[in-house]
């Protein structure tokens, strides 16, 4: 069935490049969303890719898309200790429209 | 100030007894979504709603209950039939309907956790 897929933690030090990685199975979905939860918070839209793109940056966030390997990045440059979060990604799904949504990466920073 | 809430923001129920969890937008949002957010899992849907009057169910509906007579309200019922109750639950409203193409920011409230003893 429809799939996303995300390790569930990710460990750097503060000052370094922080690389979420996320893959999916279902290829349909026109846009391609990052989300940020803080600790006990909802969750906030981050960034998103129009399916058509390969990368879109904003600021100290790059966003890959691989369509061929069904592989989505999310690169935080600079990792500060406000970053610490979990990361979703989420797909959109063919049947319904509905989001479907990876596990979260929660980021840890180190000093 | 434009926002969607939740409330309450914790919540403890005795086993066996119905619970409503509030969830209301004064965005204007026409799309309304109710997700179930446990951990080391993604969240998942259990019922949406593209229009007043109108919801759909969406991955894990049994055990829960919607109701959408207004466009800004969206309250949810945890029933008694709901086997594993105990999790964060988390509201969204979008601006309009998801269909093929279309942009689908989700706006979410700050959640509601729930505690069954």
């Amino acid at each position: 069935g429809e799939d996303v897929e995300q390790s569930l933690f990710l460990s750097v030090r503060e000052g370094d490049s922080s690389v979420i990685n996320c893959t999916y199975t279902d290829s349909s979905s026109t846009y391609l969303y990052w989300y940020k939860q803080e600790p006990g918070a909802g969750l906030q839209l981050l960034t998103y890719i129009f399916s058509n793109m390969d990368m879109k940056q904003d600021q100290r966030l790059t966003v890959l898309l691989n369509k061929k390997d069904k592989h989505l990045s999310l690169r935080i440059a600079d990792t500060q200790t406000g970053d610490s979060a979990i990361y979703f990604c989420a797909v959109e799904r063919r049947s319904n429209y509905q989001l479907i949504w990876g596990a979260g990466t929660k980021l840890i920073i180190k000093p | 100030d434009g926002g969607i809430t939740q409330s309450p923001k914790y919540l403890f129920r005795k086993e066996g007894q119905n619970v409503t969890l509030s969830c209301e937008q004064n965005l204007n949002h026409d799309a309304m979504y109710w997700y179930r957010q446990d951990p080391g899992q993604g969240l998942r849907l259990i019922y949406y709603s593209q229009i007043v009057n109108d919801f759909q169910k969406g991955d894990i509906a049994e055990g829960y209950s919607v109701s959408r007579e207004k466009k800004e309200s969206f309250p949810l019922t945890v029933t008694s039939a709901q086997k594993n109750p105990t999790a964060f639950y988390l509201c969204a409203s979008s601006i309009g309907t998801s269909g093929f193409g279309s942009y689908n920011e989700q706006f979410f409230g700050p959640g509601t956790r729930l505690t069954v003893l």
